[in-house]
Parts: C-alpha cells; structure tokens; sequence
C-alpha cells in the first residue's frame, strides 16, 4: 500500500470559508502533484512540485495555491471556497518525472 | 488538439471471460503508457507502465500491448473475477516529460 496520506477524507464547508487540504508521503518522492476529478471524469493536473520550494500551475486553470516546504509535505489551500470548488482532490507523489504515480485517498470537498 | 479516449460505455462480462480495454489517443507521441485502476471514491493505483518500444507486458493476469502506429493501447484481463470490476484508467507521458495526462477510464463489471 502507498504511503501517501490525504486529511480529510470528506469537508463539507459554506461559501467564503478558507480551507487547507493535506497531503503527506514517507517515501521521499520529490515529485508530487494535486488532481482534480469530478465523477465519471478525467483527473485534471491543477498543481505540481519537482521539491523543495518549487510549484507550478498544471493545465487546469484552478483558484487554489499549494506550498513545498518540506519533501513529504504539499498542501493545497482555497482562501474563500466556493460551490464551484466542488469536487474530489486527489495528491499524488513519483520517484520519476513522468513515472509511476502512488496516489492518496482523496479529499472529497462539497462547498454549500 | 490533443486526446485520450476510452470506452464511455461500461464494460460488462461474466466471470472468467477475458476482459479487453482500450486507450487511443492522438496528437501526442508519448514515452509510454500507463494504466491504473480506480475504486468508487479512492485513489488510482498503478498496474502496468509500457515503453514506446515494447509492443506488450505481462503481469499475472494483466497484459498491455501498446501499437505507436495505431496510436491505441490495449489491456486484457484474463480469467476475470468480480473483484477485478472497477474503472480502469490510462495514461500518458508527454513527451515534454514530467507529466502523466490521464483518460476518463472505462467501468469495468465483471458478473458472477
């Protein structure tokens, strides 16, 4: 099984509110990237990091920013959440660009 | 512009048929493919990756076979279970590199 982490699993939040998924992997990777996928739809890149202080914007546009302070650590913040934020967040680390991905749980975020 | 498909339609078999999946993609020239699985509300995880220059890979019951020409991938299972029914995804390295693109995936039901 990956060891890749994701909190929480479900957040159900109003309109306005700031919210910070997290994600966190043991294994090292410095490569690790946020998805955005709705039901029945492709997983969209919406964040990526090569490590430690480095973040770039994937192809979906996205509201959201992320940090990398630390290898393990790539959080994903929204400063005022909306029901258009709606939707399962999936964090996702590799060894290899390009490579095998090991993927966390997923945070499924409803914004009322 | 640029695109992955699989089957929008779920795939329903019975148990012990083999089952066979399909990616087809254009306008990209990637570096290899792979496929993943996904569960209703989990994570992808990682089954089979097959370079450029490989035309198949085994694993247990799962074979890949990738034709650059035809620009498609196929995934079997053999002797499928019920246990095997979920969506199967593919993906793709660009050949910019450091970025999987991923399919919308194909629901797979396997009855008993």
């Amino acid at each position: 099984e990956a060891d890749i982490y994701q909190t929480p699993r479900y957040l159900v939040i109003g309109t306005g509110k700031k919210i910070t998924l997290e994600c966190s992997q043991t294994m090292g990777h410095d490569k690790m990237y946020w998805y955005q996928q709705d039901p029945g739809m492709e997983l969209h890149l919406i964040h990526y990091s090569y490590g430690v202080n480095s973040t770039e914007k994937g192809d979906l546009s996205s509201e959201s920013t992320v940090s990398r302070i630390r290898t393990e650590h790539f959080p994903l913040t929204l400063e005022s959440a909306r029901p258009s934020h709606t939707s399962q967040y999936l964090c996702a680390s590799s060894e290899f660009d390009g490579g095998e991905q090991f993927f966390g749980p997923g945070t499924r975020l409803t914004v009322l | 512009s640029q695109k992955i498909e699989q089957n929008s339609e779920a795939l329903n078999i019975q148990e012990g048929k083999t089952a066979t999946l399909t990616c087809n993609y254009t306008n990209y020239s990637p570096a290899y493919l792979q496929w993943y699985r996904q569960d209703p509300g989990r994570g992808p995880v990682f089954l089979l990756l097959i370079r450029e220059n490989e035309k198949e890979k085994r694993k247990e019951r799962l074979k890949v076979t990738f034709d650059t020409t035809l620009k498609q991938s196929l995934f079997h299972i053999t002797a499928s279970q019920p246990a095997d029914s979920a969506t199967y995804l593919c993906a793709l390295r660009t050949e910019y590199g450091n970025k999987l693109v991923f399919g919308a995936g194909t629901i797979l039901r396997v009855k008993s």
